[in-house]
């Protein structure tokens, strides 16, 4: 069974273009949940969507970033107009059961290393 | 969002030694949580989860005290190889999950 896929694994961007970063779940796995990790630091959620639906986004920026979780497909992470701030580790995570029951733990993805120059 | 707490270390024990950790959390009503180890630069893998008052899987036990609101991670003769930072993480009912910051770890031969 394999496990959460993301790709790249490695992205650099210029300041100002577009970054597009992929996540394709535990197979099984309808939850999934992104985290950004900025160097020497913890994780951070972002957003939290089930197919077709965001369901918590209160982690996001306001502006320039966005998420989706098609009915077909992984899920995407974008983030448009990139600025050096937004180089970091961005991790994505799913799990079986949604958040707040038994058995809701999450499966990480080895994670996309944003760099923006 | 509510907060978790650790302590960053780093902790340098060496092979052998038993070493705790504690986490702290805020949100009396969260129901689970979770010990993952993180190695530099790799993802969050999954240690122990903690759903009632502690759970043991080998060299690793995890207890909870919901009256103090913390929970510990107990490592025994420790090993090289569990040198990483732990990371404490609280299901924060409903609101997903909230990561505490991370204790490092060092086992020192």
């Amino acid at each position: 069974n394999a496990g959460v896929m993301q790709n790249p694994r490695h992205l650099v961007r210029r300041r100002g273009q577009e970054a597009r970063l992929r996540c394709s779940p535990m197979k099984g796995h309808s939850h999934v949940y992104w985290y950004r990790q900025l160097p020497e630091e913890g994780l951070k959620f972002m957003v939290y969507l089930q197919k077709e639906n965001i369901i918590d986004e209160s982690g996001m920026p306001k502006e320039r970033f966005s998420a989706e979780f098609p009915k077909e497909g992984p899920s995407i992470l974008r983030i448009q107009q990139v600025v050096r701030g937004d180089s970091a580790a961005y991790f994505c995570a799913s799990s079986l059961y949604a958040s707040g029951g038994n058995r809701d733990e999450q499966y990480f993805g080895p994670g996309t290393r944003l760099t923006v120059t | 969002r509510k907060e978790v707490e650790q302590d960053p270390g780093p902790f340098n024990v060496p092979e052998g030694a038993t070493v705790a950790f504690n986490c702290t959390y805020s949100n009396s009503a969260s129901q689970s949580f979770f010990w993952y180890r993180q190695d530099c630069r790799k993802e969050p893998k999954l240690l122990m989860s903690v759903y009632s008052s502690g759970n043991e899987d080998g060299r690793f036990t995890a207890q909870l005290n919901r009256a103090s609101q913390y929970i510990s991670l107990l490592i025994r003769d420790s090993k090289l190889s569990d040198s990483a930072t732990y990371l404490c993480v609280e299901d924060n009912y409903g609101q997903n999950f909230v990561f505490g910051p991370g204790t490092r770890l060092s086992v020192l031969p």
